[in-house]
């Protein structure tokens, strides 16, 4: 079974810049989450997916920051235009309904240099 | 609301000893708690959770972590430290008491294995 992948591994982009993640989470998870690591920070929620809605969003830091996911597959995170303070490591986890220890699965995490 | 807290940000010991990662948590209910270990250049992994079936849990590579309420505590060993276990390493609760809850995390804590 493949884990949850994300694309891209690293991203470099210039400050006004627009730059979309994606991540692929596990078949048949209906859960997805994104999280971000400032450097020297703790990793931070940012939104959850149940299948194509969101089911909590509270932790996007403004309205740049755009999350999709169609069809309630896979998941892309638009930054626009991006800031220095984006720069971080963008993980995404997924999770099914059936575990029963409600474990989330990480990806690679995608790391984001604006400069 | 939740949270956690992980005593020291770098953990340092000789190969051969004794691992022991703090971790303290704050829930105003029955928490469930992991551990997730970040291999240099990967993703997170799970070490080991708690859901309230066993207070002292056993988790992949020898680690493992006892739940201790009356000290709101979830700290992370090992009897015997290998190199190939320098990472870093998070605690985090899951929030609410729904399946799909976000995770909070801790800050981190780096440990280095000296030979």
């Amino acid at each position: 079974e493949a884990g949850v992948t994300q694309f891209p591994s690293h991203s470099v982009i210039e400050k006004g810049q627009t730059v979309t993640l994606r991540c692929d989470p596990i078949s048949g998870h209906d859960n997805l989450y994104w999280y971000r690591r400032v450097m020297g920070k703790e990793i931070k929620f940012l939104l959850h997916f149940v299948k194509e809605s969101k089911q909590d969003e509270s932790g996007m830091p403004n309205n740049r920051f755009l999350a999709e996911r169609t069809g309630g597959t896979y998941s892309t995170l638009k930054v626009q235009p991006a800031e220095l303070e984006d720069s971080g490591v963008y993980f995404c986890a997924s999770s099914s309904w059936t575990s029963e220890s409600y474990e989330q699965y990480f990806g690679p995490g995608t790391r984001l240099t604006v400069t | 609301a939740q949270s956690v807290t992980q005593l020291g940000s770098h953990v340092s010991v000789s190969e051969g000893a004794l691992v022991l990662l703090r971790c303290n948590y704050s829930s105003s209910v029955p928490p469930y708690l992991f551990w997730y270990v970040q291999y240099p250049n990967q993703g997170l992994q799970l070490l080991l959770k708690y859901t309230s079936a066993a207070t002292l849990v056993k988790g992949i590579n020898g680690f493992e972590a006892e739940f201790k309420k009356s000290e709101t505590s979830f700290h992370l060993t090992k009897p015997s430290a290998h190199m190939s276990d320098a990472a870093e390493y998070f605690c985090a609760v899951k929030s609410g008491g729904n399946q799909g809850g976000k995770l909070i995390f801790g800050q981190g804590t780096e440990l280095s294995v000296k030979p």
